[in-house]
């Protein structure tokens, strides 16, 4: 079965600090790879997507993201964070073609960010 | 352009009651889901649809049930409340599968 794994449940940083965020996934077949943000109270919005183009992918915000199939992995970069990026970020995988739920997409448990002013 | 809208937004159930939470969406997607999010649990899928009549579950179905009679529309079910299903819910729907999927505000459910 598909599976999640975002290493951090809370990172706390300082504003102007650099961001990264670790996602992994595991599914040996050819994936769509996301990045939801959620700021609190409010619902999860898409920050960024990969769909098998470049495997340095932009989003919104200043954030990016970085493919690297070898690693199965998909983490998340921002090179100074703001308070207003104070969220709750999830990694989601869709696996292409894996049967089941199908355009399901497993979520990760979330990471919270924290950022001081 | 509403997107994805859900009612209540809030909701205290007894032990026992019923309820079905609304979801509509105005983008014409055929795939609709439905997920609950529990402190430091993420996002756990408990039905989905790809289209108007055709529905299955997730990976946390039971004690829920979900009808689909046309594409905009994908109720959640609760017949018999549990303290255990006091968590957010999300709708969520998508254009095709394996493609973005655009949330609802959600619906914060307590069972008491």
């Amino acid at each position: 079965a598909q599976s999640v794994s975002q290493h951090n449940h809370h990172v706390i940083l300082s504003e102007a600090a650099s961001l990264e965020l670790g996602c992994n996934y595991s599914y040996g077949g050819t994936v769509n790879l996301f990045w939801y943000v959620q700021y609190p109270g409010q619902h999860l919005q898409l920050l960024l997507k990969y769909f098998s183009e470049d495997p340095l992918v932009k989003g919104i915000k200043g954030f990016e993201a970085e493919f690297i199939k070898s690693k199965f992995s998909f983490n998340l970069r921002k090179p100074s964070v703001q308070w207003s990026d104070t969220a709750e970020y999830f990694c989601a995988v869709n696996a292409r073609g894996y049967g089941g739920s199908q355009g399901n997409l497993i979520f990760g448990k979330g990471t919270k960010l924290s950022v001081k002013p | 352009n509403a997107g994805v809208t859900q009612t209540p937004k809030f909701r205290i159930l007894k032990i026992g009651q019923s309820m079905t939470l609304q979801c509509t969406q105005d983008m014409n997607h055929n795939y609709m889901y439905w997920y609950r999010q529990d402190p430091g649990m993420g996002l756990k899928l408990i039905y989905y649809s790809v289209g108007a009549g055709i529905t299955d579950k997730g990976e946390v179905p039971n004690g829920y049930n979900v009808s689909r009679s046309t594409t905009e529309d994908f109720p959640l079910r609760l017949e018999l409340a549990a303290p255990s299903q006091t968590s957010v819910y999300f709708c969520a729907s998508s254009a095709v599968s394996n493609t973005e999927a655009f949330f609802g505000q959600g619906t914060r459910l307590t069972v008491v």
